[in-house]
C-alpha cells in the first residue's frame, strides 16, 4: 500500500520564477493538505484541497497556489520565488469521509532559492 | 490564531532513560493533538495521536496525556533506545469534520546515546 509520494524530492530555482509541486495522496485518501517547513521549524499549513476545491488556507499570500485532480492527486504552485520560499514543502492526505482522521505526510520536496 | 509552544527544543538522555517533551496550546477549542517523528531527510511520520475526550493514550513505550484545563499536553516516551533519535513535533487541530488545520510545536531534537 504506497503512502504518500512526492515529486520532486529536491528542486533548486532561482529568484522570480515559477515552481509547481507535486502530490499523491495514500491509497483511500482523498483530502490533501500542503505544508511549508522552514529548516530548524515546524511545518506551517498553507492550504488544503477536497474535491478539488480549496477548503482551507493558511496566512500565505497568493502567490501560492493549489490544485487537485479527479483522481485526488495535487500540486502546489508557487509563483515570482523569494528567496524566503526555501524550504521543505510537505504533502499530507487523509480521508474526509472518516471525519478528524490523522494526516499522513510524504517525504516533501526540498526548495532552494537562489 | 491558535499557537502551540513546545519544550524543550533539545534533549539529551542515555539509552533505556525516559524522554518527556512537553507542549501548550492557546485555542480552547482544539480537541485533536498528534505526535509526529521526523527523521533526517524524511517527511513527520505520526507515532501517537489523543482526542479531547481522552486524559491518556498508551501504545508499547510511547503514552500522550492530556490536560484539558491547563491546555497542556506531553509525550512520554520509556525505555528509550538510540532509534528513537529524531526530532518530535506536537500539533493540534480543532473540529470534527474531515478538514483539519493542522498547528505544528516547534520541535524537539532527542538524542538517545548508547
Amino acid at each position: 500500500d504506497a503512502g504518500v509520494t512526492q515529486s520532486p524530492t529536491h528542486l533548486i530555482k532561482t529568484r522570480g520564477q515559477q515552481v509547481t509541486l507535486r502530490c499523491s495522496p495514500k491509497s483511500g485518501h482523498d483530502t490533501v493538505s500542503w505544508y511549508q517547513q522552514a529548516l530548524g521549524q515546524g511545518p506551517q499549513f498553507i492550504f488544503q484541497y477536497y474535491e478539488e476545491e480549496e477548503r482551507q488556507r493558511g496566512n500565505f499570500p497568493d502567490r501560492f497556489s493549489g490544485h487537485q485532480f479527479p483522481n485526488y492527486s495535487s500540486e502546489l504552485n508557487v509563483n515570482a520565488l523569494l528567496l524566503g520560499d526555501s524550504a521543505l514543502y510537505l504533502c499530507a492526505s487523509s480521508a474526509y469521509s472518516q471525519g478528524n482522521q490523522p494526516q499522513h505526510f510524504g517525504d516533501g520536496t526540498r526548495l532552494s532559492i537562489l | 490564531g491558535e499557537n502551540v509552544e513546545q519544550h524543550p527544543s533539545t534533549l539529551s538522555v542515555q539509552e533505556g532513560d525516559s524522554a518527556v517533551i512537553k507542549c501548550t496550546y492557546s485555542d480552547s477549542a482544539s480537541n485533536y493533538f498528534p505526535w509526529y517523528k521526523q527523521e533526517l531527510g524524511k517527511g513527520p511520520q505520526l507515532i501517537i495521536d489523543i482526542r479531547s475526550n481522552v486524559g491518556e493514550k498508551k501504545d508499547q513505550r510511547i503514552a500522550v496525556t492530556l490536560n484539558k484545563t491547563a491546555k497542556h499536553f506531553s509525550l512520554h516516551i520509556t525505555e528509550t533506545q538510540p532509534e528513537d533519535s529524531a526530532v518530535y513535533f506536537c500539533a493540534a487541530s480543532r473540529g470534527n469534520t474531515g478538514f483539519q488545520k493542522l498547528v505544528f510545536g516547534t520541535g524537539t531534537r532527542l538524542l538517545v546515546s548508547p
